[in-house]
């Protein structure tokens, strides 16, 4: 059945470390997204990507980085530079814009 | 600068009654309009959606309206039940541009 697949579900990193995001979809949909989510919070958008081989910055993409090579999969990145990285991180897809179908999330925690 | 705004963070209803959330926007660009679901520790659901064409829309117990002249919208929710228990995020995106812009959610707690 189709859907959108996020691995690990919790992740843990020291600090220092780069750690990636796995992120991967088999509904046809052009458009994927990265989100962040800490307490209290809104969802803010961390990167997108339109079509593959070719992204853009969301509103908070310092720290992070991201690749499209295949439509079927977007990874993230959580770079050191990224100074306050522990939060739960959402992919989602969307075949047009508008609606974002989301995966279930991976909590990166710093340690 | 919030351009999607829930001012409530937390409404709590009876089993059976309606519930209403609120959000508001700043931005006239905005033209469509979602609303989601959130558990905790799960990614959002996609509930119901309204294009700035239309003042409402109706999915079941769901119903949201769109006021554009006081840049407001509103999910109905009715009857509510306990199941509905969870966080609600309204989400707005404007012309072709791909991106979303989230509210900060507000937690729905229905009492049985």
């Amino acid at each position: 059945d189709g859907g959108i697949t996020q691995s690990p579900k919790y992740l843990f990193r020291k600090e220092g470390q780069n750690v990636t995001l796995s992120c991967e979809q088999n509904l046809n949909h052009d458009a994927m997204y990265w989100y962040r989510q800490d307490p209290g919070q809104g969802l803010r958008l961390i990167y997108y990507s339109q079509i593959v081989n070719d992204f853009q910055k969301g509103d908070i993409a310092e720290g992070y980085s991201v690749s499209r090579e295949k439509k079927e999969s977007f990874p993230l990145t959580v770079t050191s530079a990224q100074k306050n990285p522990t939060a739960f991180y959402l992919c989602a897809s969307s075949i047009e814009p508008g609606i974002n179908f989301f995966g279930q999330g991976t909590r990166l925690t710093v340690v | 600068d919030q351009q999607v705004k829930q001012n409530s963070p937390s409404l709590s209803v009876q089993e059976g009654r309606i519930s209403i959330l609120n959000c508001d926007y700043t931005n006239s660009m905005f033209d469509y309009f979602l609303w989601y679901k959130k558990y905790p520790a799960e990614g959002p659901t996609f509930l119901i959606s309204i294009s700035s064409i239309k003042d409402k829309n109706e999915d079941g117990r769901f119903t949201v309206f769109l006021n554009k002249s006081a840049k407001h919208l509103s999910l109905h929710i009715v009857p509510s039940q306990p199941g509905d228990s969870a966080v609600y995020f309204c989400a707005a995106s404007g012309g072709s541009n791909y991106k979303l812009t989230f509210g900060k959610g507000t937690l729905l707690t229905v009492n049985p």
